[in-house]
């Protein structure tokens, strides 16, 4: 089932923080996360495992509450070259490897 | 290290026809799986292949087929082509249940 990505979009100004969630219903192994720009591939930010570490570089991170199957993408101190969709993709672990992405965020970032 | 090279870029079909798209994936990765975007329905799975075995496949009509060679390379088949499948097409490699990158795409227009 495709997880649920909240918002679906945001504007912010250049600096400004933001929050990106994604949940799922399904019990999860690992949460990837994308950003794509407009007529490009998908670009691989980071992964998460079960365990709920936190992971990041630079000014973007991401947490995975394991218990509550939802990760969150976190935006600090946003640049231009931020914007675009982020997307979430989910493996539940279970079965062969299927990654199941949300619709997406859309993410503008202005000067 | 040579990233995820799908080919032809752009194609344009009349409907009924048949396509073929190809993807080399990044050397080592044994992995590949293929995926549809359209704006309304996002990134959609459409099947994976190991070692030159379809191990999972997503919820699409058998007009959509797809193989995988010794080399891992792998290619993808429409047969019959619908309007509806106008889509960007796009093929991720990774080793296995890990980080998966996307290549470029391919863009399919049906007319």
């Amino acid at each position: 089932q495709q997880p649920v990505q909240s918002p679906q979009a945001v504007i912010l100004r250049e600096g400004e923080d933001a929050v990106i969630n994604c949940s799922s219903s399904k019990a999860l192994y690992s949460v990837h996360w994308y950003r794509q720009k407009h007529g490009e591939a998908p670009v691989f930010l980071m992964i998460l495992l079960k365990g709920g570490e936190q992971k990041g570089h630079d000014k973007i991170s991401a947490s995975f509450n394991e218990k509550k199957q939802q990760s969150s993408l976190y935006l600090t101190a946003s640049q231009l070259s931020y914007s675009g969709t982020y997307f979430c993709g989910t493996d539940s672990g279970a079965g062969s490897y299927q990654l199941t992405f949300g619709k997406g965020t859309k993410l503008s970032v202005i000067p | 290290k040579a990233g995820v090279t799908q080919t032809p870029r752009y194609l344009i079909k009349t409907r009924g026809q048949q396509v073929t798209l190809s993807c080399s994936p990044i050397s080592g990765h044994r992995s590949v799986s293929w995926y549809q975007q359209t704006p309304g329905q996002g990134l959609q799975f459409l099947f994976e292949y190991f070692s030159e075995t379809q191990r999972n496949k997503g919820n699409f009509p058998g007009r959509f087929s797809g193989r995988q060679f010794s080399n891992s390379r792998s290619e993808m088949n429409v047969s019959t082509l619908e309007l509806g499948d106008s889509a960007l097409y796009l093929c991720a490699s990774s080793l296995d249940r890990s980080v998966a990158f996307f290549g470029q795409g391919t863009r399919l227009t049906v007319v």
